[in-house]
Formats: C-alpha cells, structure tokens, sequence
C-alpha cells in the first residue's frame, strides 16, 4: 500500500524549459516532505524540502510546492539542464523515517 | 568524512544461498535505514535502527530476511535463502537525527540471484 505515489514513471524535457515532478501522499498527518536526486550506479542525494507550515520552498532552480489540501506536492526544475536527468525519488516524514514514492526518471534533452 | 559504505556493491548468487550485505554509517549517526529499490515500489524502508536497537521492521518481507547492528559503526542484512524476487539494489543510509532530516545514502549492493 503506497502511502507516497509518483504516478509518472518519467518525464522528458527540452533543456532550458520546465521540468515538474509530481508527488500525491495518503496521509494527512505527514508534515514533512523531501526530494531526493539519484543518479546510476549512485545512491540518492538529498535536494530539497519542505514542512506543512509553508506551502513553498525554492533553492536556486529548484522550488518545490506543496497542496494539503490535495495532499500533493510537486518539484519544479527552471531552467532543466541535462545534468538534472535523473531518477527524482519524492518522500514523506512521519517521524524517524522516511517513505519514499516510486521515483519518477527525467531525461533533459539538449 | 567517508560517507556510508556499503558492500558488496555487486552480488550474484545463486537461489538458495545465503547473502550478507553490509554496512558502515557515517560516525556520529544515531539512526541506520535499510531500503530496498525496486521498478515498482521505489524505495522500500526494510528496517530501521537507532543506537543500534531495531525500532521498526514491519518492511520486511519474510522471515528469510534479518538485519543486525552489532555497534554503532556496522550493520548486516541477511537474506536466507536467497529467492529469484529478490533481486534489487539494496540501500543503506544514516541521518544524525530521526526526523525531520535528511538521510545520507551509500551506494548500494545490487544483488542478482539466480
């Protein structure tokens, strides 16, 4: 039972335009969400986050979104660069551990 | 600092075997997380620790998988016997604190059984 979907298994963009990764959860009660970035052979690095308390949070070309009503959140990459295609894992803190989503593979085309 | 460090980095075995992955966190971590990735769940928290005592371990699959963490430096996941389905690349990571808070990853084992 997922409790973190990422319903788009990828994503491919045109460099210089938008990339936006989408993340549904179940579970209103979470209240702290993460993004993480992760390459082949690599394990996932951290990329941004963000609480309930904001409903956006923006590191230079990144800005994640974040809907409690819908209990969605989105990740936004502008501009998209070709060293941003990745796998984008999204993911939920409930306390003590995180629960990530499916992972949604973007591939930035030059 | 090194970062969390796993091995393996690659297992191929064949069905029935009994494989060991390990683990090393970051020093001064308190908390060690199992994941498993897979095409269809992502990552998947196996198990979790803090100060080397196993809090939560309702992901994992079946009773041919355990994990220890003997030390605040060292951790196993065992899986016996091994089984085709349980090919995946296998994550470990630590994080100074429960949450919230980022976790740092190692670069997985990826198992292949046969």
């Amino acid at each position: 039972d997922q409790q973190v979907k990422q319903n788009s298994p990828s994503l491919s963009v045109q460099e210089g335009r938008i990339s936006i990764l989408n993340c549904d959860y179940t579970n209103s009660m979470f209240d702290y969400f993460l993004w993480y970035k992760k390459y082949p052979a690599e394990g996932p690095t951290f990329l941004i986050s963000i609480s309930s308390i904001k409903d956006k949070n923006e590191d230079g070309r990144f800005t994640v979104f974040l809907n409690k009503s819908a209990k969605h959140l989105s990740l936004h990459i502008v501009p998209s660069q070709p060293g941003d295609s990745a796998v984008y894992f999204c993911a939920a803190n409930p306390g003590g551990k995180l629960i990530f989503g499916q992972g949604t593979e973007l591939s930035v085309k030059p | 600092d090194a970062g969390v460090i796993q091995s393996p980095r690659h297992e191929v075995t064949e069905m029935g075997q009994e494989v060991t992955l390990r683990c090393k966190p970051i020093s001064g971590h308190d908390y060690l997380f199992w994941y498993r990735q897979t095409m269809m769940r992502g990552l998947e928290l196996l198990i979790y620790f803090n100060n080397n005592v196993p809090i939560d371990d309702s992901g994992m699959p079946e009773d041919r998988f355990s994990a220890k963490m003997p030390n605040a430096s060292f951790s196993t996941l065992k899986i016996q016997p091994s089984e085709p389905r349980d090919s995946a690349v296998y994550f470990c990571a630590s994080s100074l604190a429960g949450g919230p808070g980022e976790l740092f990853f190692g670069e997985g084992s990826r198992l292949t059984v046969l």
